[in-house]
């Protein structure tokens, strides 16, 4: 079956612009998560949606980011007057949401401020 | 806050050998740990996952072994083959007080295959 997939897989944005990133889970998943992996590190949690509700927004760096998920399916994650520190890959993950089941990721969307 | 982290970065073993990657976490909350692979230009793959209450689990030419005495978590490859070759992350997840479901990652290991 399908995995989780992301869209687009590249994104080229001037500083001060505003992206979409497009998130479209495993169907039947009920959890979504949105991490940032920077170059060399490990991903790092975002926010995470059970159905539509964003259960934790904990992880977004500023109030330029913001997630919706309004039919508790595809999910989009908005960068507002993007800054050049915001470039990193963005991974997208889902899991059916009972307990203790594995999150499987996207390919991730590589974005990059100039 | 506290995070998993990774005794070695980068790991070189010889095709057929098995390795093992080690990973030690800091919160003791913690109750869910898992393995992922991730090849370049890739997004994290699922390996192996393991509960709290458990210290072994197998899968196919894996096993993860968790020691919560020492807060420790392994991976062991058996019989590595060249397609081994990638970063893997341990990643645990926290519900401390009733926190949320996103997994905390470490840094990573490289693990080199050499033929």
């Amino acid at each position: 079956g399908a995995g989780v997939s992301q869209s687009p897989r590249y994104k080229v944005a001037k500083r001060g612009q505003d992206v979409a990133l497009r998130c479209d889970p495993i169907s039947g998943h009920v959890s979504l998560f949105w991490y940032q992996q920077a170059l060399g590190q490990g991903p790092e949690f975002l926010t995470y949606f059970q159905n539509e509700a964003q259960l934790d927004k904990s992880g977004l760096p500023s109030d330029r980011f913001f997630a919706e998920r309004p039919e508790g399916s595809v999910s989009t994650l908005k960068i507002q007057r993007t800054q050049q520190e915001d470039s990193a890959v963005y991974l997208c993950a889902s899991s059916l949401g009972y307990s203790n089941q594995p999150q499987h990721f996207g390919d991730g969307t590589r974005l990059s401020i100039l | 806050g506290e995070s998993v982290g990774l005794h070695l970065p980068t790991l070189s073993v010889q095709e057929g050998d098995n390795s093992i990657i080690n990973c030690a976490y800091s919160n003791s909350a913690s109750d869910y740990f898992i393995w992922y692979k991730q090849e370049s230009g890739k997004g994290p793959q699922f390996i192996i996952d393991i509960r709290s209450n458990m210290d072994k689990r197998q899968g196919q030419r894996v096993t993860v072994l968790l020691n919560k005495t020492v807060k420790h978590l392994s991976l062991q490859i058996a019989a590595t083959q060249p397609g081994d070759s990638a970063v893997y992350f341990c990643a645990e997840r926290s519900r401390e007080g009733g926190g949320a479901d996103g997994l905390t990652f470490g840094k990573g290991t490289h693990l080199i295959i050499q033929p």
